[in-house]
């Protein structure tokens, strides 16, 4: 139990369907993360929410859209993806602090392959 | 973009055998992390090192972090099958509310019988 719970585990999806990952975290912390994770690439990250403020977007295409109506769960939406937006997409949390953040916990991703 | 450079991409070693993995940046960090992620799992974190020349020990693992804290290495000291897996350090820049980690391009380790 890594205190990160991502639904569903596997997702494939058509270019033209909506889809939406969660993710719930158990850690009472304060900020939340999107990570993709291609192959042969490093991780990379998509949004940041803090005390439930997007505070940033690394420059995400429109058709993934997160929310974070709480500070236990994150959603992110899929809209018209493309197949290249095929790979692991891991949720993180961290309790962020005046001085910096504690480490990040890691959920255990979602494998999403668009046809 | 901040990169961390990871190196070597992938090692393939037999048990019983010691093994470095190194993590290289122009960037200064304010803190570095060291992941571990197996298959179909998200990284689960072995360590964090603060401060500069610090060693932090686990088991056969061991860690270290540059004087100039741009760098850090991961030693494994008899591997075990059960350390296979993708090694991924993470560099954090910033301070304050939720400061980003930043990934190296990781490094793929299997150990064999």
């Amino acid at each position: 139990e890594t205190g990160v719970t991502q639904t569903p585990r596997h997702l494939v999806m058509g270019m033209t369907n909506k889809k939406s990952l969660k993710c719930e975290q158990h850690l009472g912390h304060n900020a939340m993360y999107w990570y993709k994770q291609s192959a042969k690439k490093p991780l990379e990250l998509m949004f940041v929410y803090s005390l439930e403020e997007r505070v940033e977007n690394n420059s995400v295409p429109s058709r993934f859209s997160p929310e974070c109506p709480n500070s236990s769960h994150l959603f992110l939406h899929l809209h018209t993806l493309q197949p290249e937006d095929s790979a692991l997409y891991l949720c993180a949390s961290s309790q962020s602090k005046s001085r910096g953040s504690t480490e990040a916990f890691f959920g255990q991703g979602t494998r999403l392959t668009v046809v | 973009t901040q990169l961390l450079e990871q190196s070597p991409q992938f090692l393939s070693i037999q048990e019983g055998e010691n093994l470095t993995v190194y993590c290289n940046s122009s960037s200064v960090f304010s803190s570095l992390q060291w992941y571990r992620q197996e298959p179909g799992e998200g990284p689960v974190l072995l360590v964090t090192v603060v401060t500069g020349g610090e060693v932090k020990k686990l088991k056969r693992l061991t860690f270290q972090f540059g004087d100039a804290r741009k760098d850090s290495s991961l030693h494994i000291t008899a591997a075990q099958p059960g350390d296979t897996g993708l090694y991924l350090c993470a560099g954090r820049h910033s301070r304050g509310t939720a400061s980003k980690l930043t990934f190296g391009t990781g490094t793929r380790l299997q150990v064999t019988l």
